[in-house]
């Protein structure tokens, strides 16, 4: 089955900080990489996204790098904000397929 | 721009109960699909219809169903239900999956 393998799975990092979060896929087929951000009691909404042609995608203090041969991409979230705590997931898609999401990850930025 | 409903919000049934969830995507976007949110497994694929044709499937069991009417409002039906389908069922609309998926607040479903 096709898997996007994020970590960590927590995370807390201080205000000010950049938050890391990682996810690494299999399928070397996969051609659209998002993020999605999820607060409590709402929807995961679509942060910032990928296609496999550029290295790096830059959209305010969030950045996606991402690397083809080693199959894996990530997010920096830079200056690290408390607003910023919710949960993240990595997801992948082929195509016109579905999008595979990572497990996610719960990221708290301390005061 | 209104954004995508999802309706209940909230849902209580008890085992063997049948329940039909309803989505209304963003006006102009043809592809709805769904998910199931839970704490052990996350975000795992239901089905997504485009155009009112089923197009994609998740690994779900039969009891789990779906449609897409012709102004793309979509519904979700679970029958014979039990206890592990307690979980937050998501919607999502794009113009065609999965560039700009949009979710909705989803509909908490819990299985007594």
């Amino acid at each position: 089955q096709q898997q996007v393998k994020q970590s960590p799975q927590s995370l807390i990092v201080q205000k000010g900080g950049i938050s890391i979060i990682n996810c690494a896929y299999e399928n070397t087929a996969f051609d659209y990489f998002p993020w999605y951000q999820q607060f409590p009691g709402k929807g995961p909404a679509l942060l910032i996204a990928i296609r496999p042609d550029v290295s790096e995608k830059k959209e305010g203090r969030f950045t996606i790098s991402f690397n083809k041969s080693a199959k894996q991409f990530s997010l920096h979230i830079m200056d690290s904000q408390p607003g910023d705590s919710a949960t993240y997931f990595c997801a992948a898609s082929e195509g016109y397929s579905t999008l595979t999401f990572g497990k996610g990850t719960m990221l708290l930025v301390s005061p | 721009k209104a954004g995508v409903t999802q309706t209940p919000r909230y849902l209580i049934k008890t085992r063997g109960q049948q329940v039909t969830l309803s989505c209304s995507p963003i006006s102009g976007h043809r592809s709805v699909s769904w998910y199931q949110q839970t704490p052990g497994q996350g975000l795992q694929f239901l089905f997504e219809y485009f155009s009112e044709t089923q197009r994609n499937k998740g690994n779900f069991p039969g009891r789990f169903s779906g449609r897409q009417f012709s102004n793309s409002r979509s519904e979700m039906n679970v029958s014979t239900l039990e206890l592990g389908d307690s979980a937050l069922y998501l919607c999502a609309s794009s113009l065609d999956a999965p560039d700009g998926y949009t979710f909705g607040s989803g509909t908490r479903l819990t299985v007594v």
